[in-house]
């Protein structure tokens, strides 16, 4: 997981309550991602980013948006959290698309009571 | 709809023994193709692709995968089972032409027993 940390890496919240993840980087990376990993569903890509203030949905994008000011961060919020949105997120990045090998990050377990 | 299929949840195998996980692919167009393995409590790592040229492909930790395009098959192999083998392996494939997002299966867990 080197050159590539999530913060935090466990979380508890309440239903209701904003919640950010941050996820940096220190591989210079142009693309970056979040994923949730969630059990019978694999991989499911949230947003990502392919360069400082451009984005674009992934395939479960409703309730969450990101961010990303600098090359190195990516965050991900989570506006009004609810208990579907308990899972663990991966952030990832990659020097391009398409053959480009992805970083993971160690992960975010967040819990939503 | 684009898909990548891992059609075992789990793979058992004894230690010593070669091991096989499978994926299957639907892409449009030519695909790049990826295995990744994922620790316990740990984010996934890179373990090979196949862009290009030789269908088998080698890659870390001793694992090799064969793309097959007639089969539209990319399945992960190794010769001789580690227990320290033991993870979660997860195939992706992406349209080399359209090429933002990875199509991921869900993911195959790989038991090696001592």
């Amino acid at each position: 997981d080197a050159g590539i940390t999530q913060s935090p890496r466990h979380k508890v919240t309440e239903t209701g309550t904003p919640v950010t993840l941050r996820c940096h980087q220190t591989e210079n990376h142009r693309y970056m991602y979040w994923y949730r990993q969630d059990p019978g569903h694999g991989l499911r890509l949230i947003h990502y980013s392919y360069g400082v203030k451009d984005t674009d949905k992934g395939e479960v994008s409703d309730g969450y948006s990101v961010s990303r000011s600098k090359t190195e961060d990516f965050l991900l919020t989570l506006e009004s959290a609810t208990s579907s949105q308990t899972s663990v997120y991966f952030c990832a990045s990659a020097p391009g698309p398409g053959a480009n090998v992805l970083t993971f990050g160690a992960g975010s377990r967040l819990t939503v009571l | 709809a684009q898909s990548v299929a891992q059609p075992e949840d789990q793979v058992n195998v004894a230690e010593g023994n070669p091991l096989t996980v499978k994926c299957t692919y639907s892409v449009s167009g030519n695909p790049y193709l990826f295995w990744y393995v994922q620790y316990p409590n740990r984010g996934l790592q890179f373990l090979l692709k196949y862009i290009t040229g030789d269908n088998l492909v080698k890659g870390s930790y001793g694992f090799e995968a064969e793309f097959n395009k007639s089969q539209t098959s990319f399945h992960l192999k190794k010769p001789s089972a580690l227990v320290s083998d033991s993870a979660l392996y997860f195939c992706a494939a992406i349209n080399a032409g359209n090429n933002r997002k990875l199509i991921w299966g869900l993911g195959t867990s790989l038991a090696v027993n001592p």
